[in-house]
């Protein structure tokens, strides 16, 4: 149980178009999902926190009008990568946890690698 | 907020020799300490995680010990394997935030047959 699955997993875009990325949680309802970005031999930063029905929660330095997230149902999050550049070339990973307001384990998606031309 | 650093960052063992990988973190309230071993181009995945209320915990090869104290958490690895090879992320979680995990740096880990 507990599985996450993230799509796509590999985007090639064209500079200033947009990218969907979707998260779901395939048999459990995960009452928070997180949004990480990347990079090459570094750790998982930390975008946003997305909770059902409520708007995402940003991290300091992140654009939430260049990266959009929703969280439309309990089992699904999206982010949508506006306006892409090369600079968003990235590995972006979803979480998500089925315990809201207690530390507990979180599922990661596969990761979707973006490649902006 | 949180600040969590991890040492070494990156490690080189002999197939059979022990791994350690050591974690510190600054906020006391924090009471959950997962570790995640991600291979490359993968997703991390969980090897053992340990909560504040527990000072040692250990699964077959794996054993993470925290000292709430000094606050800092350890991974050991026993009998390593080169399938142990991997880049592996110490995180920590404050109390009061649900499950919003700050990762280390990460360790590379190469275990050489």
């Amino acid at each position: 149980g507990a599985v996450v699955s993230q799509h796509p997993s590999r985007v090639i875009c064209k500079s200033g178009t947009s990218v969907k990325i979707e998260c779901r949680s395939l048999d459990f309802q995960a009452t928070t999902m997180f949004w990480y970005r990347q990079f090459p031999k570094k750790s998982l930063m930390l975008m946003a926190t997305s909770n059902e029905g409520s708007k995402a929660t940003y991290e300091q330095g992140v654009e939430k009008d260049k990266f959009l997230i929703n969280h439309a149902s309990l089992t699904l999050s999206t982010l949508t990568v506006t306006s892409a550049h090369p600079e968003d070339s990235s590995f972006y990973i979803c979480s998500a946890s089925r315990l809201a307001g207690v530390s507990g384990e979180l599922f990661f998606g596969e990761g979707s690698r973006l490649t902006v031309l | 907020g949180e600040n969590v650093e991890q040492h070494p960052s990156t490690l080189s063992v002999q197939e059979g020799d022990s791994a350690v990988i050591k974690c510190t973190y600054s906020d006391s309230a924090s009471n959950y300490f997962p570790w995640y071993k991600q291979e490359l181009g993968k997703r991390p995945q969980l090897i053992i995680d340990i909560r504040s209320n527990v000072g040692e915990k250990k699964d077959q090869r794996i054993a993470v010990t925290l000292n709430k104290t000094a606050k800092h958490f350890s991974l050991h690895i026993t009998e390593t394997q080169p399938e142990d090879s991997a880049v592996y992320f110490c995180a920590a979680s404050h109390a009061t935030s649900g499950s919003r995990l700050t990762f280390g740096e990460g360790t590379q880990l190469t275990v050489n047959p």
